[in-house]
């Protein structure tokens, strides 16, 4: 079955220290991978998103992901996070036989001063 | 950018009355556009797979006799709730996009009284 696994339901950090929200997915066909922001009462913002070629995908606000295929993962990364970045974070991906996304739980990050 | 618009933003509805939240394209046409809830701290869940001039797909779960979608043109999509009782309330959103790259609307806060 198809599914995406964040690993952390909550993260909490100081401001500008560095953050890493994790996501791993299951899936048998080649996948296209997102992370979306999401900040309260709004829809969801695109961050970043992996289709083809360099596994490494930058992003908007400083956000970068790394694309790991035997390890099936796609973890977020921010090398120094600001208050504004506090919001809930998804990990998706879509496939072409689906043709929906998957959504994993979500991520609150909180930066803290 | 795309941009996805919704209406209301915000409605408080009688149970047992319906109510119809609007879905708009503002600067592209969608043949596809997806309608999701979100419950407070959890993910999307999608509810139904709107596609222009054809009937919506329904995930397995969903009511389609009570989550009435309507896809008439190529920039709108509408949902109503019929009969809307609290269990109803909740955030929907909707979005729009093609490969899984889905450009979201703001979200409709629905309480139901």
């Amino acid at each position: 079955a198809q599914s995406v696994t964040q690993l952390d339901s909550q993260v909490p950090v100081f401001e500008e220290a560095p953050v890493e929200l994790r996501c791993n997915y299951s899936s048998s066909v080649s996948v296209y991978l997102f992370w979306y922001v999401q900040y309260p009462n709004q829809g969801l913002q695109l961050l970043l998103k992996y289709l083809s070629g360099s596994t490494l995908v930058k992003g908007i606000n400083g956000f970068e992901a790394e694309f790991n295929k035997s390890q099936t993962s796609f973890h977020l990364r921010k090398p120094s996070v600001h208050i504004s970045d506090t919001a809930e974070y998804f990990c998706a991906f879509y496939y072409n036989q689906g043709g929906k996304l998957i959504f994993g739980q979500g991520t609150e990050l909180s930066v803290k001063p | 950018g795309a941009v996805v618009s919704q209406h209301p933003s915000w409605v408080i509805c009688k149970s047992g009355t319906s109510v119809k939240i609007e879905c708009r394209s503002l600067d592209f046409q969608a043949t596809t556009m997806f309608w999701y809830r979100q419950f407070p701290k959890q993910s999307l869940m999608l509810m139904a797979t709107s596609n222009e001039g054809s009937k919506a797909t329904y995930e397995q779960g969903v009511e389609k006799d009570k989550f009435l979608i309507n896809h008439a043109s190529l920039t709108l999509s509408t949902l109503t709730v019929t009969s809307a009782h609290p269990e109803d309330s909740s955030f929907y959103i909707c979005s729009a996009g093609t490969m899984g790259e889905q450009y979201f609307g703001p979200g409709t806060r629905l309480t139901v009284t």
